[in-house]
């Protein structure tokens, strides 16, 4: 398994204005994946974030509005970008873990975003 | 398209008695299922997953699943509820056609009273 924390865990933030989530693993990972939660539902993947490499959108989803960085194996980060209320979510980060006794994804515990 | 079902938004058991939480999928090909469950004001916690074997799965805090290829679900079951398994839960499937992505149910509030 893997221990994933998340900064900040929580932030009351104005509209307009960014912010930056940083998600750190306890040890090195090829894979990162950066997933939102709206109030009531379930899991919403926003991009997969490989170290080395530009990050991956689904679909929905765009750069200018969530820039991802991955700079090294157990570091990601994500901004959310010229906020409105419709961006007040739960953004978590998760890694893989990937062998013949993995291929599960472990989860932070997530950043909660509410935007005034 | 590949998806999950969970057809419940809440269920209720007594402390105690059986639980079960419902899912079923449609994917192309073979699944990896999982579940996860989330106590309020945490992040996603991994109970269990099925990749291949034996159908019934054990996993964390004495829960199981069985995996039903004919029926397409994967029941989270535990013979004996405690209040503390309140929470909410999620079931979710990826195959190997689209390895990178997790399909996430609706998920399903569990409440055990005492």
């Amino acid at each position: 398994s893997a221990v994933i924390s998340q900064k900040p865990s929580r932030d009351i933030c104005q509209r307009g204005t960014s912010l930056t989530i940083q998600c750190q693993v306890d040890s090195q990972v090829t894979m990162m994946f950066w997933y939102r939660q709206q109030p009531g539902q379930s899991l919403t993947l926003i991009a997969t974030a490989n170290q080395g490499s530009e990050a991956t959108y689904e679909s929905g989803f765009v750069i200018d509005k969530f820039p991802i960085s991955r700079p090294n194996l157990t570091f990601s980060t994500l901004t959310v970008s010229n906020m409105s209320p419709e961006d007040s979510s739960i953004y978590l980060c998760s890694v893989e873990i990937r062998g013949a006794a993995e291929e599960t994804q472990y989860f932070g515990p997530g950043t909660r975003l509410l935007v005034l | 398209a590949q998806s999950v079902a969970q057809p419940e938004d809440q269920v209720n058991v007594a402390e105690g008695n059986p639980l079960t939480v419902k899912c079923t999928y449609s994917v192309s090909g073979n699944p990896y299922l999982f579940w996860y469950v989330q106590y309020p004001n945490r992040g996603l916690q991994f109970l269990l997953k099925y990749i291949t074997g034996d159908n019934l799965v054990k996993g964390s805090y004495g829960f199981e699943a069985e995996f039903n290829k004919s029926q397409t679900s994967f029941h989270l079951k535990k013979p004996s509820a405690l209040v503390s398994d309140s929470a909410l839960y999620f079931c979710a499937v990826r195959t190997r056609y689209n390895f990178n992505k997790f399909y996430f149910g609706s998920g399903t509030k569990l409440n055990v009273k005492p």
